[in-house]
Parts: structure tokens; sequence; C-alpha cells
């Protein structure tokens, strides 16, 4: 188990373009969560995947914002036209299916840090 | 989704047992409170979890009164690798949980 994993780590881009970002969950999780942290706050919650049914969307996720999950694996969340209030931290986390005990624990990734110029 | 609060910081030394409490006066019956810990520029960690009593792990205590209003996670023996923000959270078991995280408790451990 290598837990999440978050690809890049870091992204630099000017206002206007698109990024895509991966989150690869922890093996055998069959919910994958994405969290957008801005500095000084806690995580806010953006949209939530069970397998790849995306089942939940934030209102903080407006339509230049988009996640899929393909094939339940991993998930990419992408960010078109870019503004700078979008620079964040953006956080994935996963969590094992429901009924095993570990129900409600999420396990998060490193994180991309988004800064838009 | 209840609502915690929670010291925004606290400050301690090595060595020194640390208890943070967090209130959610309006826990709901099928809730359970989550301890996450986040360092700078990482993603949060759990920590511990509990429903009622007391709960112990490796790394922390968990103490949660019979009204379940509010919880205290204890640090024993802190070392300034310690120094993160801790954050509360209450949620459901059954289905799946947004996570509602406040601003947490930043503590600061010093030599």
């Amino acid at each position: 188990d290598t837990g999440v994993s978050q690809n890049p780590r870091h992204k630099i881009t000017k206002r206007g373009q698109n990024v895509t970002f991966r989150c690869d969950p922890i093996s055998e999780h069959n919910r994958l969560y994405w969290y957008r942290q801005t500095l000084g706050q806690g995580p806010e919650f953006l949209t939530y995947f069970q397998n790849e049914a995306q089942l939940e969307k934030s209102r903080l996720l407006s339509d230049r914002f988009s996640a899929e999950r393909p094939k339940g694996s991993f998930s990419t969340l992408e960010i078109q036209r870019t503004e700078q209030g979008d620079s964040a931290m953006y956080l994935c986390a996963s969590s094992p299916p429901l009924g095993r005990g570990e129900g409600d624990t999420q396990y998060f990734g490193p994180g991309t840090r988004l800064t838009v110029l | 989704l209840a609502k915690t609060t929670q010291p925004i910081s606290m400050d301690s030394y090595e060595g020194q047992e640390v208890n943070i409490t967090c209130s959610h006066n309006n826990i709901a019956t099928n809730d359970y409170i989550t301890w996450y810990q986040q360092f700078p520029s990482q993603g949060p960690r759990f920590i511990i979890q509990g429903y009622k009593t007391k709960v112990t792990n490796e790394v922390a205590s968990l103490f949660i009164p019979a009204d379940r209003k509010s919880s205290t996670l204890s640090l024993p023996r802190v070392s300034l690798s310690d120094t993160a923000v801790y954050y509360c959270l209450v949620g459901g078991r059954s289905g799946y949980s947004t996570l509602t995280f406040g601003k947490g408790t930043m503590l600061l451990v010093s030599p």
C-alpha cells in the first residue's frame, strides 16, 4: 500500500489556461473525494465518487471544474480558464468500501499546489 | 452536518501532554468523531476516531463523555514534530462522509 498519490505536486499556470490534476487512490478503495484548501483554512469538499459514479458535487465546483473517474480507479480534476482565485492546494482522498469497519475514514494524498499567475 | 468548535491555537513544550478539546453540541446519533493532523504543504493525516468513551492507539487517545457533546484529543509527551494543525470532525458512519473541516487548532511545540 503506497498511499494516495497525486500528480503533479506543483503547477504554475497563467490565467485563462486549462490544468488537469491526477489522483491515484489506495488500491481497492472505491470511494474518492476531491477537496480544495486555501492558506489558513481547512480543506473544503469539492466532489465525491463511488466507483466511477460522481455522486455529489459541492456548489464550490463551478462550471469550469470537471472531475472524472472513468474506470473507478484513478481520477482527474480539470479546471478550465483558470482564474487567480483558483490558486489553492487541491487534495484527493480515498476510502475503502463500506462495511469493512473503516467506512468513514478518509486517507489523503499530498495534494497538488496550483498557482495561477 | 454537526459544527465543531476548537481552539485556534495552543502552545506546549516538548515532553508535555497536550489535550485539545472540541465542542460538537449538535452531534447526531450516528456521528463518529474523527481527528486529523496536517503538516504544512501536506494532506491531512488520520489520527484517531471514536464514537463514545475512550479510544487509544499508538499515537493518541480520544476521550468522549457520555453526552458526546465534546471530545478531547490527548497527545502524550509531545515532540517538536507534533507541531501541526489538528482538525476535529464529526460525521455519519453510514454512507459517505463529506468531511467538513473548520480552521483546526494550530499546535506549536517548543523546545
